[in-house]
């Protein structure tokens, strides 16, 4: 699986959208781009994926680049209970499809 | 639908000891896949069951194994426990080998003393 990169952490205030970037240069094509949160002491939440087109659900809307080499998670209306650590994952579904966490993005959303 | 549930929440075991730790996968999944959280680490995959077979396996000691039944539940052993093994033992569980993403559950929290 390709690996990712992500700014360690970032603040966001409450009400305003939070972009969290992620690079993956080298995806390859038949890589999804996953994105999970993990709120403190939970286990990861999963929050959207795609391919290459945008996608956007009740959660997030999820941006992708043409060359698909980065994606950017917009929380549109960041609330409090959105602070948590951001995870962005390359996964081939076509195999056994292991998650191959890094140590994310910490999201702190403050008033 | 039930969600993913682990058992127990907490455990606290003697270096050396052995502990079985279970997971019960949300209703219509065929996958469970293990994951070992440190503290301030994202977490790293221990293995994965898919129909009861073991389905692809991470860089962890032959003393990590597991189980799938075939209600597609599971259980993690780890024998001859280190004070490393210390952390957050998460459960995911999925359908066809995670083709659809994967629920967690909220982990069982091992210290090793």
């Amino acid at each position: 699986d390709a690996k990712t990169t992500q700014p360690t952490s970032m603040d966001c205030a409450e009400g305003r959208a939070a972009n969290l970037p992620c690079n993956h240069s080298t995806i390859s094509g038949n890589e999804y781009v996953y994105w999970y949160r993990q709120i403190h002491s939970q286990g990861p939440q999963y929050i959207i994926h795609g391919l290459k087109n945008n996608e956007t659900n009740e959660m997030a809307s999820l941006i992708i680049t043409e060359d698909r080499k980065s994606s950017t998670l917009i929380l549109p209306h960041a609330t409090l209970r959105d602070t948590a650590v951001y995870y962005c994952i390359a996964v081939n579904t076509g195999t056994a499809s292991k998650l191959t966490f890094g140590t994310g993005t910490r999201l702190q959303v403050t008033l | 639908e039930t969600g993913v549930t682990q058992s127990p929440t907490h455990l606290i075991k003697t270096r050396g000891q052995q502990v079985t730790l279970r997971c019960s996968s949300q209703s219509g999944h065929n996958t469970v896949s293990w994951y070992q959280q440190a503290l301030g680490q994202g977490p790293q995959f221990i293995f994965q069951y898919y129909r009861e077979e073991e389905n692809g396996r991470g860089n962890f000691p032959p003393r990590f194994s597991g189980l799938q039944f075939p209600n597609y539940s599971s259980e993690l052993n780890v024998n001859a426990l280190e004070l490393d093994d210390s952390a957050l033992y998460l459960c995911a569980s999925s359908r066809e080998a995670g083709a659809y993403g994967y629920t967690f559950g909220s982990g069982t929290r091992l210290t090793v003393v």
